[in-house]
């Protein structure tokens, strides 16, 4: 994920909200996605926006602006078990190697204090 | 039972052998991808298939070939193994007719090459 950027690690406590950023930058922009990998696990599906704004889903949401090449995880009412990488993804039909597969970003690493 | 499955789930094995590792899923989609993973490198697609005989180069393809022998299984293999190729490796598959079509992801294979 080259053109993906994110945070490598942030740290909140238990019970506040949480912001995570992710900037993007494709020529043929056709979705973003969120994904929560525990160690040692594998990733799972969060969330998906391909049109501005924002998109909510229990504890999670997720905004995109296609305009400035912005996305972010909001996670709210904070529990351990959310300690996890966080990534995301972007499909860029621009490109090549990927077609319509995803473009990931390196992670970012959010641990949750007590 | 799960949905997408990885055989082996670990494996260590040695410079210059050639090493098979297998994906099969069960939830009907026709497409399926390969991607390893590395600390601080995120995840990197390596080979696609959007169906049975149809096969796409990834990002980082050499070293690796794949071979899909039915909807259900697409296999990805180390003609030489190296030590770089150490990593976790992660089938996932995604169906175009979703909203999304968000990748669903099998447990990982680790690898240690030796």
């Amino acid at each position: 994920g080259q053109n993906i950027d994110q945070p490598t690690e942030m740290t909140a406590t238990e019970g506040a909200i949480v912001q995570i950023n992710c900037t993007y930058q494709t020529s043929g922009f056709n979705g973003l996605f969120w994904y929560q990998q525990h160690a040692g696990e594998a990733p799972t599906f969060l969330s998906y926006n391909v049109l501005d704004g924002l998109e909510e889903k229990g504890r999670f949401s997720s905004f995109l602006s296609r305009s400035k090449g912005y996305s972010y995880l909001l996670l709210k009412e904070l529990q351990m078990k959310d300690s996890a990488s966080y990534l995301c993804a972007v499909r860029d039909l621009s490109n090549s190697n990927s077609g319509y597969a995803l473009n990931f970003g390196k992670g970012t690493s959010l641990l949750v204090t007590p | 039972d799960a949905d997408v499955t990885q055989t082996p789930r670990n494996r260590i094995t040695k410079t210059g052998k050639r090493i098979m590792l297998e994906c099969s899923q069960t939830k009907g989609h026709d497409r399926m991808y390969w991607y390893r993973q590395d600390p601080g490198l995120g995840l990197r697609l390596i080979y696609y298939s959007f169906d049975v005989k149809d096969i796409n180069k990834g990002e980082i393809s050499d070293g690796y070939s794949v071979s899909r022998q039915a909807q259900a299984k697409f296999s990805l293999s180390l003609e030489s193994a190296i030590p770089n190729q150490t990593a976790l490796y992660f089938c996932a598959t995604s169906d175009l007719e979703t909203r999304a079509d968000e990748q669903f992801f099998g447990p990982g294979t680790r690898l240690t090459v030796l």
